[in-house]
This record gives C-alpha cells, sequence and structure tokens, in this order.
C-alpha cells in the first residue's frame, strides 16, 4: 500500500460531462503529480502542486484544471469530456521540499475513466 | 528537454532465467534515476532510485540497476526471475521541480 489514495477507482461517463477526480497524498509528502496513463500515448505528466500551490505543468489540457487545498489533497477537474480522454488517471505524491526535487513518487491506484 | 528510452515493448524470459531490461536517457545534468514496476490494476510502485554515487544500486524484490553515464543509461537486471514479476516496468528521470519523465514500459511476461 502507497498510502495515496484515489477516489474512485471506476468513473464511466458520457461526452460533453465533467468529472472530478479525488486524491488523498500519503500522510507528510506537501507535493502532489497528476498523470494520465493510456495505450497511444503512455504515462503523461499533467500537473504537479507543492504545498497548495502549482510547481509545473506538463500536457494538460484546456479543459482539465486540478487544485490542491489546505489539507493537501488534491482533485483533478475534467471537463467537456471527449472519448479520447479515457484513460487511467493516476495521482501520485512525493515528499519533495522548496529546495528539492526529485524525490521518488509514490502512486496511487488510480481512477479509470470510461467516456461513452 | 529531458527524456527517457526503453527499446524493448516486451521480453518474455523463462522462469528462473535472468533478466535484463535496457533504459537510455537523456538530461543535461547529473540525472536522478528510477524504475517503476506496475501490476495489473495497480499503481506504479518505485524498486529502486539512483541519486548518486555507486553506479549499482539494490532495489526490491531482488532487482538491482547500473548506472553508466558513458552510455547514459540505467539497465534493470534479475539475476533470477519469478513469475510474480510479470508486469510492466517504466524507467522514470527526475529533473526541475521533480517532474518525472518515464519511458513507454516494458511489459515482462514470465514462462513456466
Amino acid at each position: 500500500d502507497s498510502g495515496v489514495t484515489q477516489t474512485p477507482k471506476h468513473l464511466i461517463t458520457a461526452t460533453g460531462q465533467r468529472v472530478t477526480l479525488r486524491c488523498s497524498p500519503r500522510s507528510g509528502d506537501l507535493s502532489v503529480y497528476w498523470y494520465q496513463q493510456s495505450l497511444d500515448q503512455g504515462l503523461q505528466f499533467l500537473i504537479q502542486y507543492y504545498n497548495g500551490e502549482e510547481r509545473a505543468k506538463g500536457n494538460i489540457l484546456e479543459r482539465f484544471s486540478a487544485q490542491q487545498f489546505p489539507d493537501l489533497h488534491s482533485e483533478l477537474n475534467l471537463s467537456s469530456l471527449e472519448l479520447g480522454d479515457s484513460a487511467l488517471y493516476f495521482c501520485a505524491s512525493s515528499v519533495d521540499s522548496a529546495s528539492s526535487y526529485n524525490s521518488p513518487l509514490h502512486f496511487g491506484n488510480g481512477t479509470r475513466l470510461t467516456v461513452t | 528537454a529531458q527524456s527517457v528510452t526503453q527499446p524493448d515493448i516486451h521480453i518474455t524470459v523463462s522462469e528462473g532465467a535472468s533478466l535484463e531490461l535496457r533504459c537510455n536517457y537523456s538530461y543535461g545534468a547529473t540525472p536522478y534515476l528510477f524504475w517503476y514496476v506496475q501490476s495489473p490494476g495497480q499503481g506504479l510502485q518505485l524498486l529502486l532510485k539512483y541519486f548518486s554515487g555507486d553506479t549499482l544500486v539494490q532495489g526490491i524484490k531482488g532487482f538491482e540497476a547500473e548506472f553508466k553515464r558513458s552510455q547514459s543509461s540505467f539497465n534493470l537486471r534479475k539475476p533470477s526471475v519469478h513469475w510474480s514479476d510479470a508486469a510492466e516496468y517504466f524507467c522514470a528521470v527526475a529533473g526541475y521541480a521533480g517532474k518525472s519523465t518515464f519511458g513507454d514500459g516494458t511489459t515482462l511476461t514470465v514462462k513456466p
């Protein structure tokens, strides 16, 4: 058990809809990362938050947004969903500090999103 | 920009045989390198990491990896594979702001 909790495990929704994925990081970890894993794109970095602030942005679409709350949990919001957004979305956390950026990632078990 | 290449998409080995999974990276400075394993339906789990020092690093589950700067490689090895090692393996390099870049993964099948 990595200590990272993601909910829900599965999500089935229709095109055009909006969903929210939730992540609770490992106790003590200040950084939260979101990754998208699909068969054709592999594991793609979406966005990182550190202690409530956005720290790095990857291949995240304009339709997607995220935030990290004061209790350090994070939510990834996906809107105007398209069939191509179907994927496994992973949250990961790490003990990064303000000066150390390279701690190993601890992954949750993911949320499988199916857009029909 | 940092990048990782895992040349082998799929590898099949017999149980008890040795294993080597290849990883080549591109990074402008001293890299932070990782190997992760993903079992079906699970998230990625850290096997081992290299930050500095001894170029041969030991990980969990009997895995080891060797950092070779001259070859920009960080290959994962195991002397004797068990059926439970069947999974997908990812090599990653970490850079600015901890943004880890992952390779496309190598799927390991273990024959009985």
